[in-house]
């Protein structure tokens, strides 16, 4: 039954900490996406990789959050220094696709960030 | 940019059918997901309109009209575990990538 997955599940740190959360997107699947959910904002986009190439992080606030994919088989997303409105639940999604096809995501189970 | 409004919420009866729409702005008009998300998990799909009408999936059925930047997803014979939050999702341009509305909570009752 394939998955995707993400560590940790749960995260509590405090103010200035970095913090790094991981994903493992399903066997096969050449897109990654990460998005942040919140009350106020609902579900955003932050980053977006195809391929394992980066094409779009516009969401993303460049100034502490960054986002890699060192291999087919991960992706991370670190924020340096935390803060506490980044307090969110920081899901991982893949899929198949590409410029011309719709992106069918596959959901992990999500990270939940509380920043003190 | 894309402007996608959803109800923030929806009560129904046990049983009984219930209509969620989802109107949207947008520019090059791809597809229209829509997904399901349980309290505490992940979104999981339901279903993907690209052609105007709709389209039936067990309990569920989904519409879109291009013309009107309009989907509705229907669900029929309500049972409880269909409390949820209803997800639209809008796809344009050329990334297809797809632009997540604020959600329809769900709540079925007795």
């Amino acid at each position: 039954d394939a998955r995707v997955t993400q560590t940790p599940r749960d995260k509590v740190t405090e103010m200035g900490q970095e913090v790094t959360m991981r994903c493992q997107p399903i066997l096969g699947h050449n897109t990654v996406f990460w998005y942040r959910q919140t009350m106020m904002q609902g579900l955003e986009l932050l980053a977006y990789f195809r391929n394992r190439a980066p094409l779009d992080d516009s969401g993303m606030p460049k100034d502490r959050f960054s986002a890699e994919m060192p291999d087919a088989t991960l992706a991370t997303l670190k924020i340096q220094p935390s803060e506490p409105r980044d307090s969110a639940v920081y899901f991982c999604a893949s899929g198949l696709g590409d410029s011309h096809s719709y992106n069918e995501q596959f959901f992990g189970p999500g990270t939940r960030l509380t920043v003190l | 940019g894309q402007n996608i409004d959803q109800p923030t919420e929806m009560t129904a009866t046990e049983g009984a059918i219930v209509q969620i729409n989802c109107t949207y702005q947008t520019s090059g008009f791809n597809g229209l997901f829509w997904y399901q998300q349980h309290a505490g998990e992940a979104p999981t799909f339901l279903s993907y309109n690209v052609l105007d009408g709709l389209e039936e999936k067990g309990r569920f059925s989904s519409f879109l009209s291009r013309s009107k930047g309009y989907s509705y997803l229907l669900l029929k014979e309500l049972q409880m575990k269909d409390s949820a939050s209803y997800l639209c999702a809008v796809e344009s341009g050329g990334s297809y990538i797809p632009t997540f509305g604020r959600g329809t909570s769900l709540i079925v009752h007795p």
